[in-house]
C-alpha cells in the first residue's frame, strides 16, 4: 500500500531552536499534503494545507511565520518550527492525498520536545 | 458548538461484546464520514468511511450514517483486547479536508 514518510519521528530540541519536519510520499505523487498537531489526549489539529507549488493555507489561529511549510515537490512537504518553545512540544503528523485517485494516506508522525 | 462530537469516554467493554462508537457533526454539507483508529504514540489508520445513508460493514465492522440526524456511528462486533485504541470519527465536505472529533478511548476487558 501506499506509503508517507514523515523524518524524523522523534527530535527533542533546545528552546529557541527550529526544527525541520519532512513528510515524503514514498510511492505516489501528491498534490495537496496536510499538517496535523496533536496534544496528548487531545485529537489532531489541522494547522495547514500544503500545495505542491504554492503557498501553504493556514487555519485560523496557527502563526504562519512561526509554522514554514515548503511543498516543493510532488513528494515532499517540510514542517519548519521556527523558535520553538516548550509549548510547541507535540506529535506533528502528515497526511498526504494520492494524485492519482484521491486517497488520503497519514504519516507516522513526529513527535517534538521541545526542552 | 465543536463541528464533529465524539464522547471521549472512556468506554469499557468485555471481550465478545459489540461496542458502539458515537459521532455527531455541525455542517450538514458534509460528504464523507471516516472512522480512524489510534494507538497510543502512533499514527491514526483508516478503519472505515461511508458516503451514503445506512450501514455499512467489512469484517467485525460496522458504519452506520444518518445525515437527517448528523449522526454516524461504528459499531465493533466480537470486540477484542487488539481493538482497544482510541476512535476518531472525521468528517469532510470536499478537498479530504478532514475534521476530527475529540476521539472515544475504547478498552476491551479480557
Amino acid at each position: 500500500g501506499a506509503v508517507v514518510s514523515q523524518h524524523p519521528s522523534w527530535v527533542i530540541c533546545k528552546s529557541g531552536t527550529s526544527v525541520k519536519i519532512e513528510c515524503r510520499s514514498l510511492d505516489f505523487q501528491a498534490t495537496t499534503m496536510f499538517w496535523y498537531r496533536q496534544f496528548p489526549k487531545q485529537s489532531l489539529m489541522l494547522m495547514a494545507t500544503s500545495n505542491e507549488g504554492s503557498k501553504a493555507t493556514y487555519e485560523q489561529g496557527v502563526e504562519k511565520d512561526k509554522f514554514l511549510i515548503n511543498h516543493a515537490s510532488l513528494t515532499l512537504s517540510t514542517l519548519t518550527v521556527t523558535s520553538a518553545h516548550p509549548e510547541d512540544s507535540s506529535f506533528y503528523i502528515c497526511s498526504a492525498i494520492n494524485r492519482i485517485g484521491g486517497e488520503l494516506f497519514f504519516g507516522e508522525g513526529s513527535r517534538l520536545t521541545v526542552l | 458548538q465543536k463541528e464533529v462530537e465524539q464522547n471521549s469516554g472512556p468506554l469499557s467493554v468485555p471481550e465478545g461484546a459489540i461496542a458502539s462508537l458515537n459521532c455527531t457533526y455541525s455542517d450538514r454539507g458534509s460528504q464523507s464520514f471516516f472512522w480512524y483508529r489510534q494507538y497510543s504514540g502512533k499514527s491514526p489508520e483508516l478503519i472505515m468511511f461511508i458516503y451514503s445513508n445506512g450501514d455499512k460493514e467489512d469484517g467485525r465492522f460496522t458504519a452506520q450514517l444518518n445525515k437527517a440526524s448528523q449522526y454516524v456511528s461504528l459499531l465493533i462486533r466480537d470486540s477484542q483486547p487488539s481493538d482497544s485504541a482510541t476512535y476518531l470519527c472525521a468528517v469532510t465536505g470536499g478537498a479530504q479536508k478532514l475534521v476530527f472529533g475529540q476521539g472515544t478511548r475504547l478498552t476491551i476487558n479480557p
